[in-house]
């Protein structure tokens, strides 16, 4: 099976700052990665598709990239509606494996 | 556009079976263009696929809990359901059932709002 890790787990930023969100998969997966945001009590929602592709409706300050094994999700400007936990996922192959999340706090 | 609510037992007593049902609405089950999945959150916890179902009932099972699932479609009823057997306070965790696209590349969307399964006596 394909195991998923994400660094860091957790991270507190301020509004405005831009943020990272690092994802490793076991082995190739090609572009099969996705990204999800969880708002506490709420269904995880997809951000970003493929790598790289923007869910509609996602605002543009998301960007996926990354190739192989290594990925990031990267917000350029941190807003007060995107302290969540993200998780990535690999779609290459059955176990669907998502990655223990990150969570975004307020610093 | 695609709509999923899930639907069952809030409370399963340890060693019994889970039983749950998610109804599709704003689409038909039998799509060629998806599987439809089932992904857990235990409490405070990240997420953990349980398994998929095509229409025509073909599956794809985490191994992990593949000796106690048992995914079923109903193409009648435009809805599928997820058993999980002798269930333990491990299982406690809320059950979302979701879209997932059957060609690459591919995805969780959408989700329904889940629902929370505690298995206690």
């Amino acid at each position: 099976d394909i195991q998923m890790t994400q660094s860091p787990s957790y991270l507190s930023a301020s509004v405005g700052d831009r943020v990272t969100i690092t994802c490793r998969a076991s082995q190739s997966i090609s572009s099969y990665l996705n990204w999800y945001q969880q708002e506490p009590g709420k269904a995880p929602k997809l951000l970003i598709y493929d790598t790289s592709s923007l869910q509609s409706g996602v605002p543009s300050r998301f960007s996926g990239s990354g190739s192989g094994t290594d990925f990031t999700l990267t917000i350029s400007s941190l807003q007060p509606e995107d302290f969540a936990t993200y998780y990535c996922q690999q779609s290459y192959s059955a176990p669907f494996i998502f990655g223990p999340g990150t969570k975004v706090d307020i610093k | 556009q695609l709509q999923l609510q899930e639907s069952g037992p809030g409370l399963v007593k340890p060693s019994e079976t889970l039983s749950l049902t998610c109804a599709v609405s704003g689409g038909s089950i039998s799509s060629s263009s998806y599987y439809w999945g089932w992904i857990r959150q235990p409490p405070g916890k990240g997420l953990e696929w349980i398994g998929n179902i095509y229409y025509s009932g073909t599956t794809y099972y985490n191994p992990s809990l593949k000796s106690r699932i048992t995914i079923s479609v109903d193409t009648s009823k435009n809805q599928f359901s997820l058993k999980l057997s002798s269930v333990t306070a491990a299982d406690t965790a809320v059950y979302y059932c979701a879209t997932y696209k059957r060609n690459y590349p591919t995805w969780f969307d959408p989700w329904g709002q889940g629902t929370l399964v505690s298995v206690s006596s």
